[in-house]
């Protein structure tokens, strides 16, 4: 298993410009989610979805999309960067009812000048 | 609204002591769950150990064990006998209503130092 996997790990975007942030996992997890974490600071939550065709948002929302169309992957839409989008962005998947753990992936850095 | 406090920026520990780092928490949702994740320089995200609410024992993972104190709202986490490796940033979350562990909301970390 690749687990939770995301692409790409850096980017440089100039404001105003749209990105998608890739996200796949082949656990077969139902639960699907996006932080973003600023220096300094512990994680908060964009987006997260339960399973396909579900979604919905959490903590920070405002500038970002998601869609969630097959189990294995949940990409996050910058609409129109901003340099206030400039942040370490993680995806995570988990089971739902089944434990407790969020694998989380690697991490996508993302600079917006 | 649902809140987690780490109240201590940075810690330091001598190696092969013991180190509790600090979490609060707020919610007024019965049940909830408490995780504690490390953070290493290389930025990946380690799920270290899980707390119910319900759970009546503290939850223990090796040389990490978790401090549950319901009434104090309080989920301090404790490890034994640190490492060298142990050195790194240290989040609390607690889980969201709704979320089992897919919603979760982090406090601002707690950066360890373990020194020789």
């Amino acid at each position: 298993n690749a687990g939770v996997t995301q692409t790409p790990k850096f980017q440089v975007l100039k404001t105003g410009q749209s990105m998608t942030l890739q996200c796949a996992q082949d656990m077969n997890h139902e639960y699907m989610s996006w932080y973003r974490q600023d220096p300094g600071m512990g994680l908060r939550l964009i987006h997260y979805s339960v399973g396909a065709g579900i979604t919905d948002q959490g903590e920070v929302p405002n500038g970002y999309n998601v869609s969630r169309s097959t189990t294995e992957d949940f990409p996050l839409r910058l609409l129109s960067a901003a340099p206030s989008q400039t942040s370490v962005y993680f995806c995570a998947s988990s089971y739902f009812g089944r434990g407790p753990e969020q694998f989380f992936g690697p991490g996508t850095r993302l600079t917006v000048l | 609204a649902q809140k987690i406090t780490q109240t201590q920026p940075g810690m330091f520990v001598q190696e092969k002591e013991a180190v509790t780092l600090d979490c609060t928490y707020d919610t007024s949702d019965p049940s909830y769950g408490l995780f504690w994740y490390k953070q290493p320089s290389s930025g990946e995200m380690i799920f270290l150990i899980y707390q119910g609410s319900y759970d009546q024992q503290n939850a223990t993972e090796g040389r990490y064990s978790l401090n549950f104190q319901k009434a104090r709202k309080s989920a301090n986490l404790v490890i034994s006998a640190s490492q060298l490796g142990d050195s790194a940033m240290y989040f609390c979350a607690m889980s969201l209503p709704g979320g089992q562990g897919g919603k979760l909301i982090f406090g601002q970390g707690t950066e360890l130092s373990v020194k020789p």
